[in-house]
């Protein structure tokens, strides 16, 4: 019964490959979230959507593309990794666009070796 | 730049201690200013939050107190507890920012038996 969930909680691969990670909700809210935590526990807001539509797009690289399939689903693509691309990546919803409350996953820690 | 400041990065209190976590900010739009909690392996969890209409909200064992003219607010845990041992973080939103949240650098709090 996890309200958001994102798999996997552990993802390790090499420079160049292609990655993805995968977010879920239960909590019938409108918007979803990415963010990147770096190695000094820095909370930065990647993207969001709001009922598949995107809405904010911080100054990601283009490799990263995310997708929503459904308001309750927002994935993460991640091409041609890189070192710098490490960190804990974690997805969160908020019941609308003014809903003033973030519930987040758990989390996914990715290792770029 | 760094929307949000927070400090300190790390404090040590002992049990039944109070924790004092200081925020400061300089966009005068923010409008809405919430205090995370985050355990090792978990997201972040709202814990409590306060509008600038007010100068203190408490819930609890937990207390913000809000100075809008020095543009700081700051989260003190009376009595700390073991259990409170996480890392805090403090944020800061504005109405019609399509709830983008700047978030501080987080405080790693741990309260000694």
């Amino acid at each position: 019964d996890t309200a958001v969930s994102q798999t996997p909680k552990y993802l390790v691969t090499q420079m160049g490959n292609d990655k993805s990670i995968k977010c879920e909700q239960n909590l019938g809210h409108d918007t979803m979230y990415w963010y990147k935590q770096d190695s000094k526990k820095f909370l930065k807001i990647m993207f969001s959507y709001n009922n598949k539509e995107l809405i904010i797009n911080e100054t990601v690289p283009n490799r990263f593309s995310p997708k929503s399939p459904d308001k309750a689903h927002l994935n993460l693509h991640i091409n041609s990794l890189e070192l710098g691309d490490s960190a804990v990546y974690f997805c969160a919803s908020s019941p609308s666009l003014t809903g003033r409350v973030l519930f987040f996953g758990s989390g996914t820690q990715l290792s770029v070796l | 730049q760094q929307q949000v400041k927070q400090s300190p990065q790390s404090l040590i209190v002992q049990k039944g201690g109070i924790s004092i976590i200081n925020c400061a900010y300089e966009n005068t739009a923010f409008d809405y200013f919430p205090w995370y909690q985050q355990f090792p392996g978990k997201g972040p969890a709202l814990l409590i939050a306060i509008r600038p209409d007010v100068s203190e909200k408490k819930e609890g064992r937990f207390t913000i107190s809000f100075n809008k003219s020095a543009k700081q607010f700051s989260l003190h845990i009376m009595d700390s507890q073991p259990g409170d041992s996480a890392t805090y973080f403090c944020a800061a939103s504005s109405v019609g920012n399509f709830n983008k949240f700047y978030f501080g650098s987080g405080t790693k709090l741990n309260v000694k038996p």
